[in-house]
């Protein structure tokens, strides 16, 4: 079975900007979430969706936002880049969300905001 | 609030030693707790998991131990190799709950083990 998928992996872009980061979970998998890591702050959880819905989200504010697709594909977007804004974005996917379910993770979007 | 704090920060094993990581929870409501271990340039990947109800995991040379009174677990890496030099963290989650896809991460052990 093929992994979690994020494009693109790498990002360079300036203060004010938007932009939009892709993730393909594994094949069967319907639960996605989004996390930002940075060395400061660590592993921090943006937000999760299911069956195109978002269920749960983080202490973000609103320029962070994401969608689910009915293929389970997601995309999180972030408007109004910061300089602060700068870090790996990662995505993770599990079959359904439940008792002892597992998230797997894709090798991350690493963006640097200029 | 940081809900999960983990320690040491960082640790250096040689080779054949033992890793310990210790990690320290608040939440009552966390029935679920994975360890991750991520290598530069990649996503964290699950190396072992374990539930309130069970005091020790062991999975090869990986075991996590677990002290649901004192609100630890901990990972010790017996016979740790050089190939274990990666990042690791430990995590939360109230799986039977409605925190959906919220893993609460500590801040993470950068490991290195010397030849």
């Amino acid at each position: 079975k093929a992994g979690v998928t994020q494009t693109p992996r790498y990002l360079i872009k300036t203060r004010g900007q938007q932009v939009t980061l892709s993730c393909s979970p594994i094949s069967g998998h319907r639960s996605v979430s989004w996390y930002q890591q940075t060395p400061g702050q660590g592993l921090q959880f943006l937000f999760e969706y299911f069956s195109e819905t978002q269920r749960n989200k983080g202490n973000f504010p609103g320029r962070f936002s994401g969608r689910q697709f009915s293929n389970s594909r997601s995309e999180m977007n972030v408007s109004t880049l910061e300089l602060g804004d700068s870090a790996l974005y990662l995505c993770a996917s599990t079959l359904l969300w439940g008792a002892a379910e597992t998230q797997y993770f894709g090798p991350g979007t690493r963006l640097l905001v200029l | 609030q940081q809900q999960v704090k983990q320690s040491p920060q960082s640790l250096i094993v040689q080779k054949g030693g033992i890793s310990i990581i210790n990690c320290a929870y608040e939440n009552t409501a966390f029935d679920y707790f994975p360890w991750y271990q991520q290598f530069p340039g990649k996503g964290p990947a699950l190396l072992i998991a374990i539930r309130p109800d069970v005091s020790e995991k062991k999975e090869g040379r990986f075991t996590i131990s677990f002290n649901k009174s004192a609100k630890q677990f901990s990972l010790h890496i017996m016979d740790s190799q050089p190939g274990d030099s990666a990042t690791y963290f430990c995590a939360a989650v109230n799986a039977g709950g409605t925190s959906y896809g919220k893993l609460t991460f500590g801040q993470g052990t950068i490991l290195t083990v010397h030849p």
